[in-house]
């Protein structure tokens, strides 16, 4: 019973093409997030969503973009793939955007590894 | 320029003994700290966390330890055990982001 799961868990394709990665919780949560996980390891945020409504969205290329179709969903699409997207995306979700304020309450996916060549 | 840096990549400690992973950080903004650790193929989970308002927080085995002026924290665990070896990433958050920054991990190995 997975609370916050995404799919696919590999994903390996060619530069130029254009791929979603599908992120989904049952926690009841109202907040969303997309992390990206670098060749250095550092995860770092890219968007967050509260209640469909984008409230983060760091400094990420136009290719990336993020849909939620609901507060329960939030899926990543990125368009013409470059080597340099390969990485691991983790989602996440939380109670509330201010409940980072404490911190203890954002629940990761177990990541998604995708692979450009 | 990352603003929260974790030295060590890597750890291994014997069962039983003490592990301390360290954590840097250069925003003095940040007034909320926490330790992730993560499994290979697994998200990150919640540890233990600590508000800048102490200095000092323990939940069993697991104490963190915030020293403002050296903006330094580190995470103690003890006694180890081989359950624990995983990649322990620290975050931190300032009162006005909404968002946390990570470190890069480390990664610890308990040996048997």
């Amino acid at each position: 019973d997975t609370a916050v799961s995404q799919t696919p868990k590999y994903l390996v394709t060619q530069m130029g093409n254009d791929k979603s990665i599908k992120c989904e919780q049952n926690l009841g949560h109202d907040t969303m997030y997309w992390y990206k996980q670098d060749s250095k390891k550092f995860l770092k945020i890219m968007f967050s969503y509260n209640n469909k409504e984008l409230i983060i969205n760091e400094t990420v290329p136009n290719r990336f973009s993020p849909k939620s179709p609901d507060k329960a969903h939030l899926n990543l699409h990125i368009n013409s793939l470059e080597l340099g997207d390969s990485a691991v995306y983790f989602c996440a979700s939380s109670q509330g955007a201010e409940s980072l304020y404490s911190g203890n309450t954002i629940y990761f996916g177990e990541g998604s590894w995708l692979t450009v060549v | 320029d990352q603003q929260v840096k974790q030295n060590s990549p890597s750890l291994s400690v014997q069962e039983g003994r003490i592990s301390i992973l360290n954590c840097d950080y250069t925003n003095s903004m940040f007034d909320y700290f926490l330790w992730y650790k993560k499994y290979p193929a697994e998200g990150p989970t919640f540890l233990i966390s600590i508000s800048s308002i102490k200095d000092k927080n323990e939940d069993g085995r697991f104490t963190v330890f915030l020293n403002k002026s050296a903006k330094h924290l580190s995470l103690h665990i003890v006694p180890s055990q081989p359950g624990d070896s995983a990649v322990y990433f620290c975050a931190a958050r300032t009162g006005s982001a909404r968002q946390l920054t990570f470190g890069s991990g480390t990664q610890l190995t308990v040996l048997p």
